[in-house]
């Protein structure tokens, strides 16, 4: 079974610059997460998917911050305009969304941004 | 509030000595989740638990969960060069099943061969 996949694994851009983030997650998964991982910090979750609708961005800084899930199977996170505080690892995670408990969520190699 | 707290930050320990990480809430939890991130990589899971005082192994890793259901710890015994990375407990967010998690800072493990 093929894990969450993410592009690009590393990006380097300018404070102002936009950029964008693309997950795939495991196949038959419906739900999906994206969280930001500052270096020395455990992942914090930014937005949360159920299929191809939101569940939860309380956490998304959404004056620079979106996300979608168009056709509940691929996500992209975008951020326009960067900051210099967004310099982290953005990782994408997946679980089934059908069990009772709290899902075991699957994570991604992650995005590592490094804004100058 | 919602947070968890895990102790200590960081540990330095001889291959083959044990290490424990502790993980702490201030409410009760439905369940608790342990994630392993190698240094360079992404969370891994590791275990779940849900009942009162349970304790579940994994070849060398012994996880348990408190009878109050406020605390876990994750302990090492005879650590290896493997075990190096940082460890995370994470708890469910607010009190029904929506999947979300809140991780806690993680415990960072070097083991000195």
């Amino acid at each position: 079974e093929a894990g969450v996949a993410q592009s690009p694994r590393y990006k380097i851009i300018e404070k102002r610059q936009s950029v964008a983030f693309w997950c795939n997650p495991i196949s038959g998964h419906a739900t999906l997460y994206w969280y930001q991982q500052i270096l020395g910090q455990g992942p914090k979750l930014l937005i949360q998917f159920q299929n191809n609708g939101v569940v939860d961005d309380s956490q998304l800084p959404k004056d620079r911050f979106s996300a979608e899930r168009l056709k509940g199977v691929d996500s992209t996170l975008k951020i326009q305009p960067a900051k210099l505080e967004d310099s982290a690892v953005y990782l994408c995670a997946s679980s089934s969304g059908r069990g009772p408990r709290t899902d075991t969520q699957y994570f991604g190699p992650g995005t590592r941004l490094t804004v100058l | 509030g919602q947070q968890v707290m895990q102790i200590p930050q960081y540990q330095h320990v001889q291959e083959g000595e044990d290490f424990t990480t502790y993980c702490n809430s201030s409410t009760t939890l439905s369940n608790i989740q342990w994630y392993k991130q190698r240094p360079g990589g992404h969370p891994v899971f590791l275990i779940q638990l849900v009942k009162s005082g349970e304790v579940k192994k994994q070849k060398r890793l012994t996880f348990q969960f408190g009878e109050a259901k406020k605390n876990s710890s994750l302990h090492i015994t005879a650590t290896q060069t493997t075990d190096v990375g940082t460890y995370f407990c994470a708890r469910p967010l607010g009190s029904s099943n929506t999947g979300k998690l809140i991780f806690g800072q993680g415990t960072t493990l070097q083991v000195k061969p």
